[in-house]
């Protein structure tokens, strides 16, 4: 089983939906993060938590929010999905107890707005 | 503000031959990683290079670090296929535990 999973791994919708897109971790990790992915943008921050009580926006959280339900999930909404929301989004999480902490990321969730 | 560049975005190379992908910072950080995405694929942690002169190497993947030039080099060697991908760097910024990554070099090695 996948260390971080995110569901959904497709998703196609329309346009003013609400969407949620989960993301859940069995690597007893408190750090959390959202990113999305663009072809040739690399990775872009949207929203990191550090702890359930500890949330916080990254480089472009217009237009997403976030709920960090449990140590293990965190959350990404899209309050009405907009065409230039398609991409590719990825969950991660480090251990702030390392001195390396890598973040490990899950196999992502490419979401299509139409 | 970090920033983070990448060069080159694109490379073509053959098997057997080597070639170096660079990593440019602009400000000062402690922690720099290099990651590896196949297509369509997540992103698997490939090296974390944290001092300065720091040398990591996996197979015919190697990693540096000079902080002073705030400059990391993937030097590839002896190309085979399996290591095409798109490799990207990432630079924590400034202790906050965010990364701030790079556009990635997409690699495609030929026979």
């Amino acid at each position: 089983d996948a260390d971080v999973t995110q569901t959904p791994r497709n998703r196609i919708t329309k346009t003013g939906k609400r969407i949620m897109l989960e993301c859940s971790q069995t690597k007893g990790h408190d750090r959390m993060y959202w990113y999305r992915q663009d072809p040739g943008l690399g990775l872009r921050l949207i929203y990191y938590s550090f702890d359930v009580k500890d949330i916080n926006k990254g480089e472009i959280s217009d237009g997403y929010s976030v709920s960090r339900q449990a140590q293990a999930k965190f959350s990404l909404s899209l309050e009405s999905a907009i065409p230039n929301q398609t991409a590719l989004y990825f969950c991660a999480t480090s251990d702030f107890r390392g001195r390396a902490r890598p973040q490990h990321f899950g196999d992502g969730t490419r979401l299509s707005i139409l | 503000e970090l920033k983070v560049e990448q060069n080159p975005l694109f490379l073509s190379m053959q098997e057997g031959k080597n070639y170096t992908i660079y990593c440019n910072y602009s400000t000062t950080s402690d922690r720099l990683y290099w990651y590896r995405q196949d297509p369509g694929k997540s992103l698997e942690s490939l090296f974390v290079l944290l001092s300065n002169g720091a040398v990591k190497q996996e197979g015919r993947l190697m990693a540096s670090l000079d902080t002073k030039a705030r400059l990391s080099t993937l030097h590839i060697t002896a190309a085979v296929h399996d290591l095409s991908a798109t490799y990207f760097c990432a630079v924590e910024q400034g202790g906050s535990e965010k990364l701030v990554f790079g556009k990635g070099t997409k690699l495609t090695v030929n026979p």
